[in-house]
């Protein structure tokens, strides 16, 4: 099982550019998480879907920010255009099945560096 | 509604101590409760999970956990620390309610570990 596998694992941008980080989740999972770490806000759920369908994306901070997941084993996080304050560690995470039990297991996670 | 609450940002123990890690919870449904572990710059990896089986929980590296329901408490335990627990631990709360699921981070407790 080669678990989340996300890309890229390290990013540096310029403020206004357009940053999309990729994720394939477990096969067989079908809800897919992103999550946004940073020191002062913590962990934060940004969006999720069930297979492949957004369920809930009311994390998402703002328009520049967009989620997709075209199909069961690939989803993009885009922001356009970049901003500073978005500069953070961007988990995605997955797990098997729709119910309260089953873990979520997370990528290694993307770091995102805007200047 | 769903909260939790991690009760110390920052717990510090002298190695081969134990360990004890707090965390109350409230929900309206009938969650399960997870604990992982996020080492420096990594991603974060299931310790345990308590899914309405035996309400003490055994984990890896030792850890085990223990639902108190008549307290909302599933606070996290090892009999002896070890340098390489030193990392930031999560208590995570998981819950459907008509179809639609909510997951609830608390805010992480640091352990340092002192040699």
């Amino acid at each position: 099982d080669a678990g989340v596998i996300q890309s890229p694992r390290h990013e540096v941008t310029e403020m206004g550019q357009e940053v999309t980080l990729r994720c394939k989740p477990i096969s067989g999972h079908n809800s897919l998480f992103w999550y946004r770490q940073t020191m002062m806000r913590g962990l934060e759920l940004l969006i999720y879907f069930n297979n492949n369908v957004p369920i809930d994306d009311s994390g998402m901070p703002e328009d520049r920010f967009s989620a997709k997941m075209p199909n069961a084993s690939f989803s993009t996080l885009k922001i356009q255009p970049s901003e500073p304050r978005d500069s953070a560690v961007y988990f995605c995470a997955s797990s098997p099945r729709d119910r309260e039990v089953n873990t979520i297991y997370f990528g290694e996670g993307s770091w995102l560096t805007v200047v | 509604a769903q909260s939790v609450t991690q009760l110390d940002s920052h717990v510090s123990v002298s190695e081969g101590t134990p360990v004890l890690l707090r965390c109350n919870y409230s929900s309206s449904y009938s969650p399960s409760l997870f604990w992982y572990v996020q080492h420096p710059n990594k991603g974060l990896q299931l310790l345990l999970k308590y899914t309405s089986a035996a309400t003490l929980v055994k984990g890896i590296n030792g850890f085990e956990a223990e639902f108190k329901k008549s307290e909302t408490s599933f606070h996290l335990t090892k009999p002896s620390a070890h340098m390489s627990d030193a990392a930031e631990y999560f208590c995570v709360v998981r819950a459907f309610s008509g179809g639609y699921q909510k997951v609830t981070f608390g805010t992480g407790t640091k352990l340092q570990v002192i040699p």
